[in-house]
């Protein structure tokens, strides 16, 4: 069975500055997605970034890009210039491409704290 | 604006009620799914559906059921609550062969005394 980890229970950054929050899965598989999704206190689940996996480049949004290492197995997400906006539960996740339903499997959450 | 919504914000049940939880989707999806949230675990996926009156238990069934009776919604069900069911229910909707991320509801915050 898959698994994702996410090794940082919280974090804490300066506003403006960067910030990466890391995630490592395990998979048997080629042939997947990954994705980065946000929870702010309101509880709303917002997708941040995907990856595919047969695509070597790595996803960007905006100020969130990612770093996609197949081989290793990892999937960290980069955070520029944070914003107080951008505090939040970070939940990283993984899904088979071919499998029915879209069964995403997560990792445990990051808490991301902003200082002003 | 899509949305999946949650009945209740939040809910505060007594241990052996029966508990309904429900979730509606304006968006023709075919996927649905419900997710228990707890700290430290992440969001672990309780059932899912992939069509009407279908069911797929996901990593922790125990003690819940579903009901697809429209596409439209997905009700989990606690049979007789327990104390260590007190969580965050999440709800979430995806299209069928879309390689997209879904659809979250705001989530029930679910208490068992």
């Amino acid at each position: 069975a898959q698994t994702v980890t996410q090794s940082q229970p919280e974090m804490s950054v300066q506003e403006a500055e960067t910030v990466t929050l890391s995630c490592t899965y395990d998979t048997s598989e080629s042939d997947y997605y990954l994705f980065w999704y946000k929870q702010p206190p309101s509880r709303q689940m917002i997708l941040v970034i995907r990856q595919e996996a047969y695509k070597q480049q790595n996803a960007t949004e905006n100020r969130f890009s990612v770093n996609f290492q197949k081989a290793a197995k990892s999937f960290s997400l980069k955070i520029s210039d944070s914003q107080l906006g951008d505090a939040a539960m970070y939940f990283c996740a993984y899904r088979h491409r071919i499998q029915g339903a879209q069964k995403l499997v997560f990792g445990q959450g990051t808490r991301l704290t902003i200082n002003p | 604006d899509v949305k999946v919504t949650q009945s209740s914000r939040y809910l505060v049940k007594r241990t052996g009620e029966k508990v309904f939880l429900e979730c509606v989707q304006d968006m023709d999806h075919e996927n649905m799914f419900w997710y228990r949230q707890d700290p430290g675990l992440g969001l672990r996926l309780i059932y899912f559906s992939y069509d009407v009156k279908m069911k797929e238990k996901g990593d922790i069934p125990e003690g819940y059921s579903v009901s697809r009776e429209k596409k439209e919604r997905f009700s989990l069900i606690l049979e007789s609550a327990s104390t260590n069911q007190t969580s965050m229910y999440l709800c979430a909707s995806s299209r069928g062969s879309i390689p997209a991320g879904y659809t979250f509801g705001s989530g029930t915050r679910l208490t068992v005394v």
